[in-house]
């Protein structure tokens, strides 16, 4: 079965700077990973969707990396502010299948 | 974007009740749900499939007849926790692809879950 690694469960980093979250997967390549955001007792809100051919994708602060050969993601938020302070989830699935989530990785931005 | 509406947002119940969670696409026509359970610090798990106008297909380990899911129609889909016990507290949390962003990308619209406490 697929396994979805995200480094670590909590990530602390002072406002301003990069927050770099890692997922990495094992067993088979999916052809998309998504990234989703979410908020304590709240559902998970979708940032950004990367596929299996491309390498790297932005959207406005935010960039997502796909190395399809190390099996690795990585989500960069620049600038980061205390608003981006979340659990952000990665996401792997198969053209219209259903998603496999990693474990979230919570960030803490601090003034 | 896609807006996905789920209720109730908290549900407290006595054991051996049964529970109905409500899943509604407001702006789109989903043509598949997803079913999911989350527990604290955890991820969410698949519990089951549904598509419109079929009978749902549930992940390995789940009881169908415990977690009754209904896609009666394009916008709504019904989790019905049956019989519950403390052991099914949990946060549920539906979603759905659908609609032209959906489909195209595999983009999941999530509702905002719900609480379920079973004392």
């Amino acid at each position: 079965s697929q396994k979805i690694e995200q480094n670590s469960e909590a990530l602390n980093i002072q406002e301003g700077k990069t927050a770099t979250l890692t997922c990495n997967y094992t067993n088979y390549s999916p052809a998309y990973l998504q990234w989703y955001r979410q908020d304590p007792g709240r559902g998970p809100v979708f940032l950004l969707l990367i596929r299996e051919n491309e390498k790297e994708k932005r959207k406005e602060r935010l960039k997502v990396t796909f190395d399809t050969t190390l099996k690795q993601s990585l989500f960069h938020i620049t600038a980061s502010q205390p608003a981006d302070s979340a659990t952000y989830l990665c996401a792997l699935g198969r053209a219209l299948g259903r998603l496999y989530f990693g474990r979230g990785t919570q960030l803490t931005v601090w003034p | 974007g896609a807006v996905v509406s789920q209720h109730p947002s908290r549900v407290i119940c006595k054991s051996g009740t049964s529970v109905k969670i409500e899943c509604r696409s407001l702006d789109f026509q989903a043509t598949t749900m997803f079913w999911y359970r989350q527990f604290p610090k955890q991820s969410l798990m698949l519990m089951a499939t549904s598509n419109e106008g079929s009978k749902a297909t549930y992940e390995q380990g789940v009881e169908k007849d415990k977690f009754l899911i209904n896609h009666a129609s394009l916008t709504l889909s019904t989790l019905t926790v049956t019989s519950a016990h403390p052991e099914d507290s949990s946060f549920y949390i539906c979603s759905a692809r659908g609609g032209l962003a959906g489909e195209n990308t595999g983009e999941l619209f999530f509702g905002e879950g719900s609480r379920l406490t079973v004392l």
